[in-house]
């Protein structure tokens, strides 16, 4: 069973309107973390948002914002106010602690993330 | 501050032929690990390394092998080439690997893309 589902392999939006990138996840341990990435066409993976397990706050970064529902085992991604720069591949990932301490990164399959002006 | 670092960026090889890829962390960061995304897919896990031990491995063939060196920059070695082998091999690092530990986010650096022929 995939640990990390992205199921919208692609979304568009207008410009400075608000996207939503879906997350779901799979797993029996209680610590982990959850990563949002953006890859633009350079390759380059760069770090976005950060939820810890254990965090009762949902997570926050400028115009970034996790959504995270335990219960659901979900961690959406939120992006508000797009901009053009924003049109990339998006992936969730996870990193399990508790049973696994090697810190490896789950990575879903991405959705591509498509900014109209 | 300089971000994580690898060489060489591109590089092409023909099967059979034996690989030596190098990354240089971000100043502080005793964990890395390496990743391997082919085209069209999310990254795969293949080794994590903190502070010079091996700490994880993921399904990949002993053809892959890796090392941390006493400065905490690293190499991956691939031999004997397959056509399957060409992706873009990504190295990221953190300053640890504590799962839920907002510190330990993984920084990737812009990847090195291997092509088999």
């Amino acid at each position: 069973a995939q640990k990390i589902t992205q199921t919208q392999p692609g979304m568009f939006v207008q410009e400075k309107e608000a996207v939503t990138l879906d997350c779901t996840y799979d797993t029996s341990d209680p610590s982990y973390g959850l990563f949002w990435y953006k890859q633009p066409s350079s390759g380059e993976m760069i770090f976005l948002i950060y939820q810890g397990s254990y965090d009762q706050q949902n997570a926050t970064e400028g115009r970034y914002s996790l959504n995270f529902q335990k219960a659901r085992k979900s961690a959406n991604l939120v992006i508000s106010a797009s901009q053009l720069g924003d049109s990339a591949m998006y992936f969730c990932a996870m990193r399990e602690g508790l049973y696994n301490q090697g810190g490896k990164l789950i990575f879903g399959q991405g959705t591509e993330l498509s900014v109209k002006p | 501050d300089a971000g994580v670092t690898q060489s060489p960026t591109h590089l092409i090889k023909t099967r059979g032929q034996h690989v030596t890829l190098r990354c240089s962390p971000i100043s502080g960061h005793k964990s890395v690990s390496w990743y391997q995304q082919v085209l069209g897919q999310g990254p795969q896990f293949i080794f994590q390394y903190y502070e010079k031990e091996e700490r994880g491995r993921g399904n990949f063939p002993d053809r892959f092998s890796a090392r941390q060196f006493p400065n905490y920059s690293s190499e991956l070695n691939v031999n004997a080439l397959l056509l399957g082998d060409s992706a873009l091999y990504l190295c990221a690092s953190s300053y640890g690997t504590a799962a839920t530990s907002m510190n330990n986010e993984q920084f990737f650096g812009p990847g090195t893309r291997l092509t088999v022929l």
